[in-house]
């Protein structure tokens, strides 16, 4: 089964400090893995994937394929990083639909 | 180009009435796709097309709910003999055909039944 879990909903740190977003996966084969972010009032937007391997807006996430972890990192923290994050994976065949985990919402205290 | 459109933003509905949503993809994306959202969720799967053809349902799209995207550009979404629990929020997300290219989501229909 494919499944993506988020084990925090609500993660709050202050402005500055390191910010890691837990992600850990289930699926039988080699998924793509996804970060998605929705800033307020704004629309679900593609973050990162780790097939790209790039830093955006300071974020990396490493795909540990033994832990089955994608976790979500930023070294400091801003504050306009406040948002809801959504790990997701898809297949590399067929629909490539996107199965989300719950999300985390990221507040960055000043 | 604006982004995935969708139309209307919000509808409000009674119960057992039938309701349609549109969603304008990216002009030249050739895939398209439906979610539905709900509160404290991530968005789950629904249907998919590939050009106007429908390729993959899921188990979720009782046979209330129909998709179309006949000319294989706009796709719309019906669900007929609404329920309480069809109140959501209807994503539409659209992307190009080659492997894993990223799906860009539009703003929702966000359905409320009374």
């Amino acid at each position: 089964a494919q499944r993506v879990t988020q084990p925090e909903k609500l993660l709050s740190v202050f402005k500055g400090a390191p910010v890691e977003l837990k992600c850990n996966y289930s699926y039988s084969g080699s998924p793509e893995l996804f970060w998605y972010v929705q800033y307020s009032r704004q629309r679900l937007q593609l973050l990162l994937r780790h097939i790209s391997r790039e830093s955006i807006k300071g974020f990396t996430a490493d795909l540990n394929k033994g832990e089955t972890s994608f976790h979500l990192k930023k070294p400091f923290a801003q504050e306009e990083d406040s948002a809801m994050y959504y790990c997701a994976l898809s297949g590399r065949e067929g629909a490539q639909k996107l199965v989300f985990g719950q999300g985390t919402r990221l507040t960055i205290n000043p | 180009d604006t982004g995935v459109s969708q139309d209307p933003r919000h509808k409000i509905t009674k119960r057992g009435q039938n309701v349609t949503f549109r969603c304008d993809p990216i002009s030249e994306h050739n895939r398209l796709y439906w979610y539905r959202q709900t509160l404290g969720q991530g968005p789950e799967f629904l249907t998919y097309f590939q050009n106007e053809a429908q390729l993959e349902k899921s188990r979720l799209l009782s046979d209330r709910f129909s998709a179309e995207r006949p000319k294989g550009s706009f796709s719309t979404l019906e669900i007929q003999r609404t329920e309480q629990g069809d109140s959501a929020m209807y994503l539409c997300a659209s992307s190009l055909g080659a492997f894993n290219q990223p799906q860009h989501f539009g703003d929702g229909t966000r359905l409320s039944i009374l």
